[in-house]
C-alpha cells in the first residue's frame, strides 16, 4: 500500500544550523509530494510540493527535491531560524480524483539562538 | 488565503458521553472535507472522507456508528465522538478542499486535543 515514512523527531538545531528531514515513501503510479508544517497553535500549512520526479519544491529557504529512484522526498534548508521551530509532515497524494493526503508521523523541529 | 476553523481545540470529557468537533470553511465553500486522527508519535491517519449532502466514507477499521460524521453545508463539517472512551483520546485534525486557480488546495485546521477520563 501507499505509505510514507520520515524520521524521528525531535531535532533540536541552533540558529543557522543545516537542516535536513528525511522522508521516503512507497506508492504505486506516480504519487505528488508535499512538505507541511505546523506551528504551535496552528493548523497545517502546505510548504511544498513536487508532482513529478526531479521536481524540486521550494518556499521559504526549505527545499524538498521528488527522487524516484530512492523513493525520497528529504526537507533541507541551508540556514534554519527560531521561527522554523514547528512540526513537518511529508505527505503524498495518489493523484486520484477525491483522494485525501497519506501523511508521515510527522517531526518536531526546535531551534534555539 | 482560505481558513478552516476547527472548534474545540481541547475538550477533556468522561467516559460514556459524547463530543462534537466543528470544522468550518470561513472563506470558502467545502464540498469535501476530510476527518484525520493522530495518536502520539503516529502518523495523521484519514478516517473518513465527508461530502457535503452525501454519507461520510469511512476509512476501513474505523466505526462509522461511533464516529459520526455530518456535513450539512458547504462550510460547515461535524465529527461526534459518540460514547467516547479513553481509547479514543486522541489529536483529531479536519482539512478541507477548496478550488483554487489551477486546481484545488487542502486548508486544515488547528486540531482538537481529545481526552477521555
Amino acid at each position: 500500500g501507499n505509505s510514507v515514512t520520515q524520521m524521528e523527531g525531535p531535532v533540536t538545531l541552533s540558529e543557522e544550523a543545516f537542516l535536513t528531514i528525511n522522508c521516503t515513501y512507497t506508492a504505486t503510479g506516480y504519487p505528488s509530494l508535499f512538505w507541511y508544517v505546523q506551528y504551535p497553535g496552528e493548523g497545517l500549512q502546505l510548504l511544498l510540493k513536487a508532482t513529478k520526479a526531479d521536481d524540486k519544491g521550494s518556499n521559504k529557504g526549505f527545499e524538498a527535491t521528488y527522487r524516484k529512484e530512492t523513493t525520497s522526498f528529504h526537507l533541507e534548508k541551508g540556514s534554519v531560524q527560531v521561527s522554523d521551530s514547528a512540526v513537518y509532515f511529508c505527505a503524498l497524494n495518489k493523484n486520484q480524483a477525491g483522494t485525501a493526503l497519506i501523511f508521515g508521523k510527522g517531526t518536531t523541529l526546535s531551534v534555539s539562538s | 488565503g482560505a481558513v478552516v476553523s476547527q472548534h474545540p481545540s481541547r475538550v477533556i470529557c468522561k467516559s460514556g458521553t459524547s463530543v462534537k468537533i466543528e470544522c468550518r470553511s470561513l472563506d470558502f465553500q467545502a464540498t469535501t472535507m476530510f476527518w484525520y486522527r493522530q495518536f502520539p508519535k503516529q502518523s495523521l491517519m484519514l478516517m473518513a472522507t465527508s461530502n457535503e449532502g452525501s454519507k461520510a466514507t469511512y476509512e476501513q477499521g474505523v466505526e462509522k456508528d461511533k464516529f459520526l460524521i455530518n456535513h450539512a453545508s458547504l462550510t460547515l463539517s461535524t465529527l461526534t465522538v459518540t460514547s467516547a472512551h479513553p481509547e479514543d483520546s486522541s489529536f483529531y485534525i479536519c482539512s478541507a478542499r477548496a478550488p483554487v486557480s489551477g486546481g484545488e488546495k487542502l486548508f486544515f485546521g488547528s486540531g482538537t486535543q481529545l481526552s477521555v477520563l
